[in-house]
């Protein structure tokens, strides 16, 4: 069965902390994402992975930065928390390309104080 | 570029109602068209999909045509349940392309 997995489902940490939030997923998928979930605004993509150790932008990647350096794992870093990025992560993954629907992990809410 | 449009919600409705939620895409190419669905505290789910113009996804009761003459992919279900309530995102994709679309979801709440 399809699996992807997020190291915590909640999360508190304080303004101006290193955040490390890690996902894995056992389907041996090429690529890998992370999003971030607020009301009102859906999801909205960060980073994402098509490959180990290659990465790419998404919409929203300020503050962020990610790590890859094993295909079943994807890391999301907030290398300085503020108050703006209490939200909902969510990670993804799928195979190859377009076609191939996106499985995600069941999400950690960070809260940042 | 590349959107989707969903109805704000929340939709209430009672148990064994008819359920429609619109979706509406704007799209430069000819995308694969998605429903997720994100039950409370959980991840999303793939719901059902279509590739191309007038194919019909279907899951659990659930459809969705791909209309491209209206770019709509339209979620109905003709008796909804109570442990149907969740919030509903469509999406859409590009083969060869790793971006998704998502729209804003839509929350549904069902009423025994």
């Amino acid at each position: 069965d399809v699996k992807v997995t997020q190291s915590s489902r909640y999360l508190v940490k304080r303004t101006g902390e290193k955040v490390f939030l890690e996902c894995v997923q056992d389907m041996d998928h090429e690529n890998m994402f992370w999003y971030r979930q607020d009301p009102g605004l859906g999801l909205r993509l960060i980073y994402f992975s098509y490959d180990v150790k290659m990465k790419e932008k998404g919409d929203i990647p300020e503050g962020y930065s990610v790590s890859r350096e094993k295909k079943e794992r994807f890391s999301l870093i907030l290398e300085s928390a503020s108050t703006n990025q209490t939200s909902m992560y969510l990670c993804a993954s799928s195979f190859d390309r377009g076609r191939y629907e996106q499985y995600f992990g069941p999400g950690t809410r960070l809260t940042v104080t | 570029g590349d959107s989707v449009t969903q109805m704000e919600g929340p939709v209430t409705l009672s148990e064994e109602a008819f359920l429609t939620i619109n979706c509406t895409y704007t799209a430069t190419g000819y995308p694969s068209l998605f429903w997720y669905v994100q039950y409370p505290g959980e991840g999303l789910q793939l719901l059902l999909k279509a590739t191309k113009a007038d194919d019909k996804g279907s899951n659990k009761g659930f459809e969705a045509t791909y209309r491209k003459e209206t770019t709509s992919f339209h979620l109905e279900k003709g008796s909804v349940q109570v442990s149907d309530s969740a919030v509903y995102f469509c999406a859409l994709s590009y083969y060869n392309f790793n971006k998704f679309y998502f729209g804003s979801g839509t929350k549904l709440n069902v009423k025994p």
